[in-house]
Parts: structure tokens; C-alpha cells; sequence
């Protein structure tokens, strides 16, 4: 039972255009979301965040966007550069709990030159 | 700050044996969360505990693991005996808001 899904494995992007990676979910109970990066050999490391009572949350150059009724959230890379290249996961929460979060598969991320 | 540390970071062991994963939080977080990623199953959590008590083990796989956390800076995860399908990275990750989560570097565990 898959509740947090990423549905495409890899996207390729050409350097300076705009990365989009897309995540659904089940649950409706989620109601805080996160994307995490991760580089060959190390742990995911925190992007950005957003909370279900928010429909966008921005940060330099990465941006989140919740559709709740949709049950969809999508983070946008503009520009993209080649340093974004990595898997990028979207994990989600529900306040109940208590901390546990439930991860994507994962979408692997190449910004080419 | 050292960030979260996990150790070793490589380990091969052979069937039957038991296997022991270290971890050491951030200071001043008080919850720790032991992840297991593999190919098939992708990043799924283990067991997670706050102010070092246990709460939510459902993610364990089998009687085979288990995890204990004595003090607020060192957690261990033991295999025992391990086989070869537990072939994974197993992160551990620490907080102090239950959100954001801090990982670390991965323990990459092969047994043969």
C-alpha cells in the first residue's frame, strides 16, 4: 500500500529550463509534506517543506506546490543546474503520528549541460 | 555540529551472523528514526523512538531486528542472525520538531 508515490523514476532536464517533479498521495490525513535530495553515498538532506493549511512554499530557487483536492504536490527547479542533478524524494506526515514520515520512491534527476 | 553518524559505514558479513548498526544523533534532538532503502521497497522506516523510548516498531521486518536506544546520544540496530535479503542502506535520522528530519550518511550492509 503505497500512500506517497512518485511515479516517474527519472527526469532529464536540459540546464537553465525548469525541472518538475510530481509526487501524489492517499492519505488525507497527511497534512505536512517535504522533499528531501540525495547524493550517491549520503544520507537525503532537506529541501523544503510545506504545510497543508499553505498551497505554495518558496525558497530561492525551489518552489512547492500542494493541490489538496487533487491530493498532489509538485516541486519546480528554476533554473535548473547541473548540481541539481540527484534523487529527489517527497515524504509525508500526519500530525497524529507523531513524526513518521512516509516516503516516495524516489524520481532520479539529471540537469544536463 | 557533526551531523548525524553512523558507523561502520561499509559492512559485508556472511549469513548467520550477527550484524550491530551504530548510530549517534544530532545533540538536542530527541527523536531518532532507523530507515532501510533497497532497490524494491525504496526508503521505509524501521522504527522510530522519542526521548529514547520505542514508539512505533511496525516497520521492523522480523523478530530478527531490533533496536535499542540507552541514552539520548547512541542507538544501535542489530540483525541477528542476518541473511542475505536484509542487503541494504540503513539510515538513521535524527529531529527536534518531529518534521524535518536529519539523515545520515548510511550504513551499506552486504551479507553474503
Amino acid at each position: 500500500d503505497q500512500q506517497v508515490k512518485q511515479n516517474s523514476p527519472s527526469l532529464s532536464v536540459q540546464e537553465g529550463r525548469i525541472s518538475i517533479l510530481n509526487c501524489d498521495y492517499t492519505n488525507s490525513m497527511f497534512d505536512y509534506f517535504l522533499w528531501y535530495k540525495k547524493y550517491p553515498a549520503e544520507g537525503p538532506t532537506f529541501l523544503i517543506s510545506i504545510s497543508s493549511i499553505k498551497d505554495k512554499n518558496e525558497d530561492g530557487r525551489f518552489t512547492v506546490f500542494l493541490n489538496k483536492s487533487a491530493k498532489h504536490l509538485s516541486l519546480h527547479i528554476v533554473p535548473s543546474q547541473p548540481g541539481d542533478s540527484a534523487v529527489y524524494f517527497c515524504a509525508a506526515s500526519d500530525d497524529n503520528q507523531g513524526g513518521k514520515l512516509i516516503f516516495g520512491q524516489g524520481t532520479e534527476l539529471s540537469v544536463k549541460p | 555540529d557533526a551531523g548525524v553518524i553512523q558507523s561502520p559505514r561499509h559492512e559485508v558479513t556472511e549469513m548467520g551472523q550477527e550484524v550491530t548498526l551504530r548510530c549517534k544523533p544530532i545533540s538536542g534532538h530527541n527523536s531518532l528514526f532507523w530507515y532501510r532503502q533497497t532497490m524494491m521497497r525504496g526508503l521505509e522506516l524501521l522504527i522510530y523512538f522519542n526521548n529514547n523510548v520505542p514508539i512505533d516498531d511496525s516497520g521492523m521486518p522480523e523478530d530478527r531486528f531490533s533496536a535499542k536506544m540507552p541514552n539520548a546520544s547512541f542507538s544501535t540496530l542489530k540483525i541477528q542472525p542476518s541473511e542475505p535479503r536484509d542487503s541494504a542502506v540503513y539510515f538513521c535520522a535524527s529531529s527536534s520538531d518531529y518534521n524535518e528530519q536529519y539523515f545520515g550518511p548510511g550504513t551499506r550492509l552486504t551479507v553474503t
